[in-house]
């Protein structure tokens, strides 16, 4: 099955700094990776997902990056506000017709210091 | 408003206690999820379903159990076998044309009296 890593799993900024999160996954069938974004006691949130057609994705001071031939793809995030704080999860699947069972990343805390 | 609503948002279980926490869901998705995370772990997955009436073990089905009678719902039963029960609770949906992202509920966190 799938396996992915994602590092580091807290990464401390000052405001107005660049964060950037990585995972690395090892199926080389998954071709759908999403980011969530997870606030205390709230659910996951997408921010934004990268098919593997594409290398690179922007919204906003958001950016993904995908390496299909590494197997590894990267969330940017440019000028931190403190409200980036939050747990950051990247997942890796293949989509296989209508199956669909992501495998998470453990998470990393961001910390953007005012 | 769509969304995913999931209830109670705490919930406490004493030993030998069955508990049943509620997902419902508007978004007209196909797809429900129950994961399961606890501190520094990723979302590990408990059971899933495709459809009305059919569901799937995940990676930690053992001491819990679903049921599909409805589209929109997709509730979980933490039964006395599940001898570490202390997490908090995510249900997830999605719809099964396309590559469609999961949208998740708000959690319930269960921890035991």
């Amino acid at each position: 099955g799938e396996n992915v890593e994602q590092h580091p799993s807290t990464l401390s900024v000052q405001e107005g700094d660049s964060a950037v999160i990585k995972c690395t996954y090892s199926d080389s069938a998954s071709n759908y990776f999403p980011w969530y974004k997870q606030e205390l006691g709230k659910g996951p949130q997408l921010i934004i997902d990268i098919r593997s057609n594409v290398g690179e994705k922007k919204d906003q001071r958001i950016a993904v990056t995908l390496n299909k031939t590494a197997k590894h793809f990267s969330l940017h995030i440019t000028e931190t506000q403190p409200e980036d704080s939050a747990v950051y999860f990247c997942a890796a699947s293949p989509v296989t017709g209508g199956s669909y069972i992501p495998t998470f990343g453990r998470g990393t805390s961001l910390i953007v210091h005012p | 408003d769509g969304g995913i609503t999931q209830s109670p948002k705490y919930l406490f279980r004493k030993e030998g206690q069955n508990v049943t926490l509620s997902c419902e869901q508007n978004l007209n998705h196909d797809a429900m999820y129950w994961y399961r995370q606890d501190p520094g772990q990723g979302l590990r997955l408990i059971y899933y379903s495709q459809i009305v009436n059919d569901f799937q073990k995940g990676d930690i089905a053992e001491g819990y159990s679903v049921s599909r009678e409805k589209k929109e719902s997709f509730p979980l039963t933490v039964t006395s076998a599940q001898k570490n029960p202390t997490a908090f609770y995510l249900c997830a949906s999605r719809g099964i044309m396309g590559n469609q992202p999961q949208h998740f509920g708000d959690g319930t966190r269960l921890s035991i009296l």
